[in-house]
């Protein structure tokens, strides 16, 4: 069974970098069947993307957070990792990861990251 | 930018079927996918390329998708069904990424 589990500091000071991490377990991130994402959803808000990788390396992100956001890969840990730099109270949100496969097939059950001083 | 209108909320009785829709510009032309979430859990894929179940979706799940509408319709709706539903496409123009609609609450009467 795949699992996806993300893990990071729940509280991140304005205008630092958030970072947080996906450990996948049942499935590898270096098999070229899958993207590997992240999303976000603000309190009682919808659903929004964040970005992907490929076990290439090759990304994608949302075009309004392009500027601030990396996502990388660890295949040898079997995990994939995203960085959002410069946060403010905008970036407070659950954080999810979730596998990339018709459609977002299996998601992590999320963290969730305050942005505050 | 690529917007989908979803209506904010959808009340059925139990038993009787409940439609959501997903509006969006010929949004029949790019595959729709369709997410269940009920509060505090992670999102579940219930649908995918528009009318495949995944695995472990009940057959009370279908879905369609022509012109501008995409539906997402839930038959011999039950108390577990109430949730939160959200469509999903990938836009292809300029550098392709994900959008999802604003989001739907079903709720049974």
């Amino acid at each position: 069974q795949v699992r996806l589990q993300e893990s990071g500091p729940g509280l991140v000071r304005p205008s630092h970098t958030l970072s947080l991490t996906c450990t996948v377990s049942g499935d590898s991130t270096s098999s070229d069947e899958y993207y590997w994402a992240w999303m976000r959803q603000s309190a009682g808000k919808g659903l929004e993307w964040i970005g992907r990788i490929y076990t290439t390396g090759a990304t994608n992100y949302h075009p309004a957070l392009k500027s601030r956001v990396t996502i990388s890969l660890d295949t040898s840990k079997n995990q994939f990792s995203l960085e959002v730099a410069s946060v403010t109270a905008a970036d407070s949100a659950t954080y999810f990861c979730a596998r990339d496969h018709r459609g977002f097939d299996v998601w992590g059950p999320g963290t969730l990251v305050a942005v505050s001083s | 930018s690529y917007i989908l209108t979803q209506p904010p909320s959808v009340s059925v009785a139990p038993g009787q079927t409940a439609r959501i829709t997903c509006e969006g510009d010929n949004i029949g032309r790019k595959p729709v996918h369709w997410y269940q979430q009920r509060p505090g859990q992670a999102p579940v894929l219930v649908m995918y390329y528009d009318s495949d179940r995944p695995s472990g979706i009940p057959r009370r799940f279908s879905g369609s998708n022509s012109g501008n509408t995409a539906t997402l319709t839930i038959s011999r709706l039950e108390a577990g069904d109430e949730a939160d539903y959200y469509c999903q496409v990938w836009t292809t123009s300029g550098d392709p990424y994900v959008v999802f609609g604003g989001g739907t609450t079903v709720t049974l009467l």
